[in-house]
């Protein structure tokens, strides 16, 4: 397997334009997480899935953010309308239910301007 | 006006010595407690874990240390080598929150020549 696939690697949008990250988890795997790490907050979980179903979006920042999982191998993060504070490294994981080893994709570096 | 990036606690050893790198942790709850290893430009990597009902788990090269009473967890690397450096983060597991995955602050651990 490739592992977790983040895309794109790097984005840079303006101010007030709309971003969607996207993830593939590992095959097999029933859970799903995406974070944002930034030096201010560290690494922060954003929400998170069980068999692609929305279980805690509690660290989402604010309604300008939404994230899916249409199906289990796929999922998007989408900030619209962006701002310059969004700018981060988001991270998407995935793993096995009742397994602790989360596998970690290479990240999306997001620029906001 | 200027934004203050998080302090992340460095611990500085010398190639061959053992580390210690810590961690407290606020949550009775967690199942399982797990360490990560973040080299530079990448993603989070599993490193080792412990369930809450054991004191002490050995791996390769490393064990963890945990402490219920005073809810401090720590990782000890023997005979550290240069490829260690990186950030090292404690996290918690609750299968009982519907499986969430939270991580602290992290360490960076600086192998000195």
């Amino acid at each position: 397997d490739a592992g977790v696939i983040q895309s794109p690697r790097h984005e840079v949008t303006e101010m007030g334009q709309e971003v969607t990250l996207r993830c593939k988890p590992i095959s097999g795997h029933n859970s799903l997480f995406w974070y944002r790490q930034t030096m201010m907050r560290g690494l922060e979980l954003l929400i998170y899935f069980n068999n692609n179903v929305p279980i805690d979006d509690s660290g989402m920042p604010e309604d300008r953010f939404s994230a899916k999982m249409p199906n289990a191998s796929f999922s998007t993060l989408k900030i619209q309308p962006s701002e310059p504070r969004d700018s981060a490294v988001y991270f998407c994981a995935s793993k096995t239910l009742g397994y602790t080893e989360a596998f970690f994709g290479q990240g999306t570096r997001l620029t906001v301007v | 006006g200027e934004s203050v990036g998080l302090h992340l606690p460095t611990l500085s050893v010398q190639e061959g010595d053992n580390s210690i790198i810590n961690c407290a942790y606020s949550n009775s709850a967690s199942d399982y407690f797990i360490w990560y290893k973040q080299e530079s430009g990448k993603g989070p990597q599993f490193i080792i874990d412990i369930r809450s009902n054991m004191d002490k788990r050995q791996g390769q090269r490393v064990t963890v240390l945990l402490n219920k009473t005073v809810k401090h967890l720590s990782l000890q690397i023997a005979a550290t080598q240069p490829g260690d450096s990186a950030v090292y983060f404690c996290a918690e597991n609750r299968a009982g929150g519907g499986n969430k995955l939270t991580f602290g602050t992290g360490t960076q651990l600086k192998v000195e020549l």
